[in-house]
């Protein structure tokens, strides 16, 4: 069985200040990817961010990397000068390779403060 | 640019109705899967597809049918809806190869009363 954890329900952050989100993962796969998904108040589900795990370099996307630590299981995204529209509910997701099937953690609520 | 399209996007059913849930994709996508979303319980995966005529459940399929007839369609239907399956209903398509991705549809919100 697959599984993700997001443990922090709600996090805050100061607009222009730099925020990490944590999540873990629980799998038997050797073939699988790793993704965050922002999802603002309009409900879309934007692909933010995501990691190979076979690859061992960092992803990284303009403001947004990740920590991906495949022996500790651990995806962890931080967000740096942090902005107003970065306001929004992200999802760890995971995702094997066979049926593309994925799997969510019960996501992070986080709050840009100007 | 239609991508992933997914009607209605709001539904208020009584108990014991049934409907259908539409989705449709233009990208040719192999893969589609649906997905419901609950508070402080994120997306569960509820039926997925790998092609036209396969279909295999998720994680919560209890209540759920499916079916995938073409690669562009892959409807939901609800026999005898229940309360508990109050839920954000989305539906995505990812591709069997190239980068890896899945496409959201922009959800259906569901009430049953």
């Amino acid at each position: 069985a697959q599984t993700v954890t997001q443990s922090q329900p709600e996090m805050s952050v100061q607009e222009a200040e730099t925020v990490t989100l944590s999540c873990t993962y629980d799998t038997s796969e050797n073939n699988y990817y790793l993704f965050w998904y922002k999802q603002p108040p309009s409900r879309q589900m934007i692909l933010v961010i995501r990691q190979e795990a076979y690859k061992q370099q960092n992803a990284t996307e303009n403001r947004f990397s990740v920590n991906f630590q495949k022996a500790a299981k651990s995806f962890s995204l931080k967000i740096s000068d942090s902005q107003l529209g970065d306001t929004a509910m992200y999802f760890c997701a995971f995702m094997i390779l066979t049926g593309n099937q994925f799997y969510f953690g019960t996501g992070t609520s986080l709050t840009v403060i100007p | 640019n239609a991508g992933v399209t997914q009607t209605p996007k709001f539904q208020v059913l009584k108990t014991g109705q049934s409907m259908t849930l539409q989705c449709a994709q233009d990208m040719n996508h192999e893969y589609m899967s649906w997905y419901r979303q609950d508070p402080g319980m994120g997306l569960r995966l509820i039926h997925y597809s790998v092609g036209a005529g396969i279909t295999d459940q998720g994680e919560v399929p209890n209540g759920y049918n499916v079916s995938r007839s073409t690669t562009e369609d892959f409807p939901l239907r609800l026999l005898s809806a229940a309360p508990s399956q109050t839920s954000v209903y989305f539906c995505a398509s990812s591709s069997q190869g190239g980068i890896a991705e899945a496409f959201f549809g922009q959800g259906t919100r569901l009430t049953v009363v």
